[in-house]
Formats: C-alpha cells, structure tokens, sequence
C-alpha cells in the first residue's frame, strides 16, 4: 500500500525553536509538497519540489525552509518558530502532471507552538 | 490572480439524497481541476478530476461538472452515505506546472 508517511500526528514546540517536520513517501514521486490548512483558509502552499535538492516557494513561504536531500524525503524546517505558525502541516507526493494523478496526502502533523 | 472558492461552507443533506458541492474558480487557465475529500484526522484523499475539456466526468457514485463559460465546478454525490460525511475541496491545476491551488473547503454533513 502505497503512502505519504509524516513523522509526527502532534508536536507541542516552544516560541523561537527550531522546528523540523519530516516527510516520506514510497511511491517514488519526483513531486513533494508542503502545505499549511487552516480554517476557512483553506490548503496553502509553503514550498514544493520537483527533484532532489531543488525547491520553489509557494504562496506563503515566509518563515519556512525545506530540504529535499532525497527523492523520497522532504523537510520542512521552522528557523525560529512562532505562535502564528501554530497550524495543521500536510506534505503531498504526485508524479508530474498531478492534475492527471491528484496528489498522495499523508495524514498531517499538527502543530502548537506556545 | 488565481483562486479557488466554495459557494456553502457547510452543506446538511438527507441520507440517502443527491449532493451537490459547488464551486467556484477565477483562472480561465487552468486545465485540471479535482475533486477531493478529507475525513476528519486524514489528509486530503482525491476522489476525481476532470480536464478542461471536458464538461461531465463519472465515477463511483460521483459525478464532476464543468462550466467554462461560468468558471463553475460541481461535485454530485449519488445516494449519499453517513461515510461521505467529510470536508470537500474543489482544486485547480495549470496545465505547465503541478501546483493544485485549493479552495477553502465545504463540510458536508449527513442528516439521519
């Protein structure tokens, strides 16, 4: 069964630490993404990438950086994490041409930084 | 600019009832646009796309429609299930990358 796996359904963080989110797939997509979800905003895109050790910003990659050091991992990384980064973090893999194949979600990580 | 959005936020339908999701897009260019559903504590699970040439795509118990003419997509759930009972979010994908932009989501929710 194929999946996106995401290391951690919950993490608690303190104001100003540094932040890593981990994301697996292995379905050997070239494809990976980063979105935040919050209510009534909907899904946003942080970054995304389409090979290893490349990456493009989305639409809100303010405060975020991410690593994609191999095809099926990619880490989103919070420098210097703040209360406003407190959101639900979902990663996503597809093969290119995702409108045709629609993306693999995993299950989200929800953060709370206090 | 791009942007995807949903007419209802919540939508409350019968079991056993037709659902219909509606919605809305401003980029006449894009060229796929999918369907998804998340349950709750789960991302996102696609359900069913459908190109822009193309008005109507069937699946399982569900149909997309597409009107160019009016930026309009719609979602028909047939017979609708307590297990359709999710969060629905229409998306839009250009056709020279693969960044799908999401609309904000409407809950549907089962009536007894």
């Amino acid at each position: 069964d194929v999946k996106v796996t995401q290391s951690s359904r919950y993490l608690v963080k303190r104001t100003g630490e540094k932040v890593f989110l981990e994301c697996v797939q292995d379905m050997d997509h070239e494809n990976m993404f980063w979105y935040r979800q919050d209510p009534g905003l909907g899904l946003r895109l942080i970054y995304f990438s389409y090979d290893v050790k490349m990456k493009e910003k989305g639409d809100i990659p303010e405060g975020y950086s991410v690593s994609r050091e191999k095809k099926e991992r990619f880490s989103l990384i919070l420098e210097s994490a703040s209360t406003n980064q407190t959101s639900m973090y979902l990663c996503a893999s597809s093969f290119p041409r995702a409108g045709i194949y629609g993306y693999t979600f995993g299950s989200g990580t929800r953060l709370t930084v206090v | 600019g791009e942007s995807v959005g949903l007419h209802l936020p919540t939508l409350s339908v019968q079991e056993g009832d037709n659902s219909i999701i509606n919605c809305a897009y401003s980029n006449s260019a894009s060229d796929y646009f999918i369907w998804y559903k998340q349950e709750s504590g789960k991302g996102p699970q696609f359900i069913i796309d459908i190109r822009s040439n193309m008005d109507k795509r069937q699946g399982q118990r569900v149909t997309v429609l597409l009107n160019k003419t009016v930026k309009h997509l719609s979602l028909q759930i047939a017979a609708t299930q307590p297990g359709d009972s999710a969060v629905y979010f229409c998306a839009e994908s250009l056709n020279r990358d693969d960044k799908i932009i999401f609309g904000k989501g409407t809950r549907l929710h089962i009536l007894p």
